[in-house]
Formats: C-alpha cells, sequence, structure tokens
C-alpha cells in the first residue's frame, strides 16, 4: 500500500524543547513538502525538498529545519525558537520537484502539535 | 506579491449547485489546483488543470487568473475545507489559498 505517514497524528510538547516530526513515504516520489495550517491561515508552506540532500526554504521557515538524507523522509524539527509552534502540520510529496505544475501534491494525515 | 485568494465560507442547501470562486496574483501561474480538506485528514486533489475540467460531481472553470470550482448536487457529506492552489512556473512552489469552508443548509 503506497502512500504518505505521518506519526504521531498528535504530539505534546513542553515550551522551550525541540521536537521532530515524521514524514514518510513509499511513493517513490522525488520531492517533498511541509505545511502549517492556522486557522483562517490556510496552507503555508514551511519547507520543501526537490531531491535527496537538498532542501529550500518556505514562506515560514523560521524556527523551522529539515533534512533529507533519505528519498523517503523528511524530518521537521520544530525549534525552541518558533514563536507559535502550536499548529496542524501536514506533510506531502509529489513525483518530481520540477514541472510542478502538473505534479499533484499527496498529502499525509497530518500532526497537530500543542505546546504547552 | 504573489498570493491566491477564495472566500472563506460559502453556504449551500443540499442538492443545489455550489460554486467557490479563486483568483489570484501570482506571477508565472500555470495551473490551478483544487483540493478537499477534511480538517484532521490528508487534503485530496479534486480537480486540477489549465482549462476547463471535471471530475465526477466537480467541474473546474478555467481562467488566466481565476477559476471555480463546482460542486453538482452538493450533498451534507461534501461540508469541508476546499483549498483553491496555484502552481508557479518560476520557483515550482505551489501557493495555496486560506480555503473555503462549505457549510451545507438543513
Amino acid at each position: 500500500d503506497g502512500g504518505i505517514t505521518q506519526s504521531p497524528k498528535y504530539l505534546f510538547r513542553k515550551e522551550g524543547q525541540n521536537v521532530t516530526l515524521s514524514c514518510e513515504q513509499n511513493l517513490n516520489h522525488d520531492a517533498m513538502y511541509w505545511y502549517r495550517q492556522d486557522p483562517g491561515q490556510g496552507l503555508r508552506l514551511i519547507y520543501y525538498s526537490q531531491i535527496v540532500n537538498d532542501f529550500q526554504k518556505g514562506d515560514i521557515a523560521e524556527g523551522y529545519s529539515v533534512s533529507r538524507e533519505k528519498k523517503e523522509s523528511f524530518p521537521l524539527t520544530v525549534t525552541s525558537a518558533q514563536k507559535n509552534p502550536t499548529a496542524f502540520y501536514l506533510c506531502a510529496s509529489s513525483i518530481s520537484g520540477q514541472s510542478v505544475s502538473y505534479n499533484e501534491q499527496f498529502f499525509g494525515p497530518g500532526t497537530r502539535l500543542t505546546v504547552l | 506579491k504573489d498570493q491566491v485568494f477564495q472566500p472563506s465560507t460559502v453556504a449551500s442547501s443540499e442538492g443545489a449547485v455550489v460554486e467557490i470562486f479563486c483568483n489570484h496574483s501570482v506571477s508565472n501561474a500555470y495551473n490551478f489546483f483544487w483540493y478537499l480538506h477534511f480538517p484532521g485528514c490528508a487534503p485530496r486533489l479534486l480537480v486540477k488543470g489549465s482549462k476547463p475540467s471535471q471530475q465526477g460531481r466537480y467541474n473546474m472553470t478555467y481562467e488566466r487568473f481565476s477559476s471555480s470550482l463546482l460542486i453538482l448536487q452538493v450533498r451534507e457529506a461534501d461540508a469541508a475545507v476546499y483549498y483553491c492552489a496555484v502552481c508557479q512556473n518560476r520557483d515550482d512552489k505551489i501557493i495555496f489559498g486560506k480555503g473555503t469552508r462549505l457549510h451545507i443548509l438543513p
């Protein structure tokens, strides 16, 4: 069964702690993305990676970090520098980071992070 | 600034055709995408393209700077958030609108 998995579904952390959100895909997609969703804000791009060992900042990258050491994995670390980390985080992938115009993004089920 | 605009809410009665409008200010935009999102689940692509297209009950209109998603014979189960997104060719990024919440009237 091909798809994108994100774990855990719900995550709680204390303020000041770093936390890493997992995203794995077995679709053999080159490109992967992280979005953040807040009420009334829609989906905002945090980071994206068009190919292994390469990634670019999205619109709201401050306070976040990523790595792309393997094609199937794109973990997102929410650092203590992120001012408002409580949100719903969605990971997505697409066949290729090039020719995005025709490539559908497939989304994972999301992780809801709550910082106490 | 590259942005995608869509209404925050739309309401419709069951059985009707509902239209959700989207326009953008994205430079070098190429394609529209319409996603369905039930909160807490993975967003799902409904329809996409750079010309009018249809997938089941979902129709997409296309103009260079705007698109509408039409949902035919709307049902209570269609109550969700619908995202319009536009692909920006230059940066190979997809820019999402803020989403439109569809309410089904009793």
